[in-house]
């Protein structure tokens, strides 16, 4: 079964610290995987994209890791300010006969407190 | 403003009752998705567009829900006989359909509440 899987579902941080958001798949044939960061009452918002043969990369203070080996990625945060309140949904997709699915996780929810 | 837009942004109806919603898409982008979201859940696909033909449909879109997107431009979705249950934020995304790199681009979401 396709499914993607986030952890924690929530987690609270002090403004300024690092975090570490994990997402693991069995979506299969993999195509590649985004982050999303969804604020409140908002659509989603694209951060980071990763395709099979790529292993880290970066957007600002954002740093998503993938292995596809193990169907794992990662979203580390870096110095966290208060604007990074949000839910982060890890989106994977899977190549079909008629194009591309899209299977989300139910997202982690971070609240930066100062 | 170039990007997803969606309106209403806000619909509060009684149960029973039939609501359309409208998506503009990017202007460029060929594929356009219908997805719901609930309080604390990730969107759930519904259904989606290649031009005007609508692809594939979820089994969530229950025969109270019909999309369409006739020019292959714009879309609506329209939920007929309103059930408590459909309250939930309606998002709509757009892409190019680009076969490795296809980045969705979402629009601010409809918010249904059925009174």
């Amino acid at each position: 079964k396709n499914q993607v899987e986030q952890s924690p579902q929530s987690l609270i941080i002090l403004e300024g610290k690092n975090c570490t958001l994990q997402c693991n798949y069995t979506v299969s044939p993999f195509s590649n995987l985004r982050w999303y960061k969804q604020d409140t009452g908002r659509g989603p918002v694209s951060l980071t994209i990763m395709t099979f043969s790529e292993n880290t990369k970066s957007n600002g203070r954002y740093t998503a890791t993938l292995d596809a080996d193990t169907k794992q990625s990662s979203l580390h945060i870096t110095a966290s300010q208060l604007s990074d309140s949000a839910s982060y949904i890890c989106v994977v997709t899977r190549k079909t006969a008629t194009g591309n699915q899209f299977y989300f996780g139910t997202g982690t929810s971070l609240t930066v407190i100062p | 403003d170039t990007g997803v837009s969606q309106d209403p942004r806000h619909k509060i109806t009684k149960r029973g009752q039939n609501v359309t919603f409208r998506c503009d898409p990017i202007s460029e982008h060929n594929r356009l998705y219908w997805y719901r979201q609930t309080l604390g859940q990730g969107p759930e696909f519904l259904t989606y567009f290649q031009n005007e033909a609508q692809l594939e449909k979820s089994r969530l879109l229950s025969d109270r829900f019909s999309a369409e997107r006739p020019k292959g431009s714009f879309s609506t979705l329209e939920i007929q006989r309103t059930e408590q249950g459909d309250s939930a934020m309606y998002l709509c995304a757009s892409s190019r359909n680009l076969v490795v790199s296809d980045t969705q681009y979402f629009g601010p979401g409809t918010r249904l509440t059925v009174l």
